[in-house]
């Protein structure tokens, strides 16, 4: 069964300094990846997603997030946080075949001035 | 606005009782998901539903129902409600069936509170 881990639950960063969450995951055949993020009191909107092809993704608002099958990762990354990237990230993983998506815990990120 | 609707907003009821949950998916997509948002269980896969008919079941009790009707809209039925039912509730839809990375669209979720 595929499965998603956050390690880190919660990371604060300045404003204007660059942020990464990482996101490994388990699973016997090429996933299919996913950053969700999801702002308080609100549903979860998809900021990239990763099929196949180019192992660097690009999406909204800035984020990219870097697939990486020997190292079983797909870290999200942005080089310049804004005040409003505060909110939780969801890593989630789906594969072919699988209809569902399972995600990790979570990792809220806090911006400070 | 991601295009999936979810009504009501905010349920408050209490042990015991049922409620219906509903979602209307995108226009378009033929596929309804239901997930479960607990502080303990984290973000859980309950149900999806395929034109109408059942493709894949999570983690969803017994006591949890769905459908999803001609319209494609799907409602989520959970009864005989327990305290820790208490959860958000998301309903997601996605074009076909996901098994090729269709990307999942989410509402804006139901909270539901058991007292």
């Amino acid at each position: 069964a595929q499965s998603v881990t956050q390690p880190d639950i919660h990371i604060t960063v300045s404003e204007g300094a660059s942020l990464e969450l990482r996101c490994n995951y388990s699973y016997g055949a090429t996933p299919y990846l996913f950053w969700y993020v999801q702002s308080p009191g609100q549903g979860l909107q998809l900021l990239l997603k990763y099929f196949s092809g180019d192992t660097l993704v690009q999406g909204i608002k800035g984020f990219e997030a870097e697939f990486k099958r020997s190292q079983s990762s797909f870290n999200l990354r942005k080089p310049s946080v804004h005040w409003s990237d505060a909110a939780e990230y969801f890593c989630a993983v789906g594969a072919f075949n699988d209809y569902k998506l399972s995600f990790g815990a979570g990792t809220t990120v806090t911006v400070r001035a | 606005d991601s295009g999936v609707t979810q009504t009501p907003k905010h349920l408050i009821t209490a042990t015991g009782q049922r409620v219906t949950l509903r979602c209307s998916p995108r226009s378009g997509d033929l596929s309804v998901y239901w997930y479960q948002q607990s502080l303990d269980q984290g973000l859980q896969f309950l149900i999806q539903y395929y034109n109408g008919e059942e493709r894949a079941k999570g983690n969803i009790l017994e006591r949890f129902s769905a459908q999803q009707f001609p319209d494609l809209h799907s409602e989520l039925n959970l009864s005989s409600l327990e305290l820790g039912d208490s959860a958000l509730y998301f309903c997601a839809s996605s074009v076909g069936i996901s098994d090729r990375g269709d990307e999942q669209f989410f509402g804006p979720g139901t909270r539901l509170t058991v007292l």
